[in-house]
């Protein structure tokens, strides 16, 4: 399985600020995902991003907002830009298993709290 | 219609009992089955995957799907309290690279 990482694993921000999430998979990647998990809800995909060409947003997220860089195959960040108490979440990056592309890990999560 | 759904419970089971989950999906096109086991602050663990119609054993785990039906199911064999957890469940649409679409998940508690 992809062994994946992320920082900061949380943080408490104020409301107007942004925050980069970084993402790190041990093994080369095509495309990586980012999931936002709100309080006591399910996974939601923001966006899929691939190596080289732009992210794919999912319905109601945006680039302004979450803005995506994907530099080469094993890391990617995603921002939280011009934050608002009710983008406090988790956010997740996940990453296929190199082997198997049809599976899907998770990282360890960045528990964002904004005031 | 949600695309995924699953009873939000939490369904209690004695320990040492089958905990059955259950999941349904709205698409036909939809072609590969996860189950994902979520403690509380911790992310999703993939614990089983199925493509085919029928059963795939793991351990004590196993998944169901009746494609027919648009059915998937987890069973867990001898539940232990260390189950408790909210198992999740994920579907992939045949055309959809590797997005994963998740139903809302259910809440087991194993009591001892």
């Amino acid at each position: 399985s992809a062994v994946i990482s992320q920082k900061p694993s949380r943080d408490i921000c104020q409301r107007g600020t942004s925050l980069t999430i970084q993402c790190q998979v041990d093994s080369q990647v095509t495309m990586m995902f980012w999931y936002r998990q709100q309080p006591g809800q399910s996974l939601t995909l923001i966006a899929t991003a691939n190596q080289g060409s732009e992210a794919t947003y999912e319905s109601g997220f945006v680039i302004d907002k979450f803005p995506i860089s994907r530099p080469n195959l094993t890391f990617s960040t995603l921002t939280v830009s011009n934050m608002s108490p009710e983008d406090s979440s988790i956010y997740l990056c996940s990453a296929p298993d190199p082997f198997s592309t049809d599976t899907q890990y998770f990282g360890p999560g960045t528990r964002l709290t904004v005031l | 219609q949600k695309e995924v759904e699953q009873n939000s419970g939490p369904l209690s089971v004695p320990e040492g009992a089958i905990a059955s989950l259950n999941c349904t999906y709205s698409d036909r096109g939809s072609q590969s089955f996860f189950w994902y086991r979520q403690y509380s602050g911790k992310s999703p663990e993939l614990i089983m995957f199925i493509y085919s119609n029928g059963d795939k054993e793991d351990g004590r785990f196993t998944a169901q799907l009746n494609k027919a039906s648009q059915y998937v199911s987890l069973l867990i064999r001898d539940s232990q309290p260390s189950d408790s957890a909210t198992y999740l469940c994920a579907v992939r649409v045949g055309n959809a690279g590797n997005m994963l679409t998740f139903g809302g998940g259910t809440r087991l508690m194993v009591k001892p």
